[in-house]
Parts: structure tokens; sequence; C-alpha cells
């Protein structure tokens, strides 16, 4: 019972480097999102899908970009890295757009240097 | 837009101490109310959800009342024990008309209990 698996957890990068976070779910669910976790600021939501080939933009989407090719895969890439990009990052997913919990998985750390 | 609003901390209690902690919100229409934990290291989890007024979510001893009158979603619990210490989130999800439907999120309560 696999649920959200998130790859890496931790990943290094320097300025100006590119990398993407995947994100995999295994409970046939239509929604999927991003968020990041910074301290003081709670959980911020970077962009979301509502099924395969759906995306849109959350509260903070500059500097990432997403696609959703399957119901399955969710990835986030970071195309230039900055330091304001350090972070937690969660991907989470629900059934259906706008209902029910959430369920995220364990979060990736990246460090910008 | 949607906003939630609840204590900051550290909170820090004793061992069997009663724990409140407090979360308001602000929403177009009816959303549903969570709150979740985040252990050290680890993602966050569901702890309890109320999906209508007077709705009241419970788990692990804890409990909140969703109180449509006074827009809250207060969590509450009897005795706390050390294992409770995390990070406690309250977030709020509902239609909001703007395409989002993700979940808004408080800035977090760091709960430390001491034995």
């Amino acid at each position: 019972n696999a649920g959200v698996t998130q790859t890496p957890k931790f990943q290094v990068l320097k300025t100006g480097q590119s990398m993407t976070l995947q994100c995999a779910q295994d409970m046939n669910h239509e929604y999927m999102s991003w968020y990041r976790q910074d301290p003081g600021m709670g959980l911020r939501l970077i962009h979301y899908s509502v099924g395969a080939g759906i995306t849109d933009q959350g509260e903070v989407p500059n500097g990432y970009n997403v696609s959703r090719s399957t119901t399955e895969d969710f990835p986030l890439r970071l195309l230039s890295a900055a330091p304001s990009q350090t972070s937690v990052y969660f991907c989470a997913s629900s059934y259906a757009p706008g209902a029910g919990e959430l369920f995220f998985g364990e979060g990736s750390r990246l460090t910008v240097l | 837009g949607n906003s939630v609003t609840q204590m900051e901390g550290p909170v820090t209690l004793s061992e069997e101490a009663f724990l409140t902690i407090n979360c308001t919100y602000t929403a177009t229409g009816y959303p549903s109310l969570f709150w979740y934990v985040q252990y050290p290291g680890e993602g966050l989890q569901l702890l309890l959800k109320a999906t209508k007024a007077d709705d009241k979510g419970s788990n692990k001893g804890f409990e909140a009342t969703y109180r449509k009158e006074t827009t809250s979603f207060h969590l509450e619990k009897g005795s706390v024990q050390v294992s409770d210490s995390a990070v406690y989130f309250c977030a709020l999800r509902g239609i909001s008309g703007g395409g989002a439907d993700g979940l808004t999120f408080g800035k977090g309560t760091h709960l430390i209990i001491q034995p």
C-alpha cells in the first residue's frame, strides 16, 4: 500500500541547475498537487492538477513547471534553481478536486547553494 | 480568498495537561475543515476532519468541532502525552470558485510536551 511516493528525499543543487522532483500515487486519484513548506509560512500551494492533461498554478508557481501525462504521476520541475527555492516539498493527492482529505508524500528536502 | 489563522507556538505543556490550539478561518461557502499533524522528519498525516457545521471530528483522543457561527475549529485533548509532540496544522478545503480547490493551511503550531 504505497500511497504517495516522492523521490528524491534529499537533494542539494547549485544555483542555476535544473532538476525534477518525482511524485507518484497508486490510489487512482484525480487531484494531485505540490506544496512547499517554509519556516513560519506553513504550506503553500505551488501547482495542482485535476486530472491527466490538466494543470494550473497555485499560490507560488514562479520558477516551477509541472505536467500530468498520466493519472499516477505529477513531476515538479525546477528550471533554474535559486536559493529562494530551498525548502521542503510535499506532493499530495485526493480522489477528487475540492473534496475530502489530501494524502501526502513524505517530502523532499531541497537545498540550493 | 480563503484563509486560516491558528495560534503560533511553540506551545509547551507538561504531560497530562489539557490542550487547546485555536483555529479560525475565513472562507466562502461551506468548507471542510481538517487538522493535520507532522511528526519530526515526516510528512503530514490527517488527524481529524469535519465536513459540515456542528460536526465533531475525533481521533487519538483529540477533538475539534466545526463552529460556523464563530468560524472556528479549535483542537482539544484532555491529557497530552510526550508522544503528542509535533507540529499541528489547521486547514480548510472548499470549492473556491477560483479553481485551486486545494487545502489552505494555517502556519502551524509547534507543540512540545515535557515529561
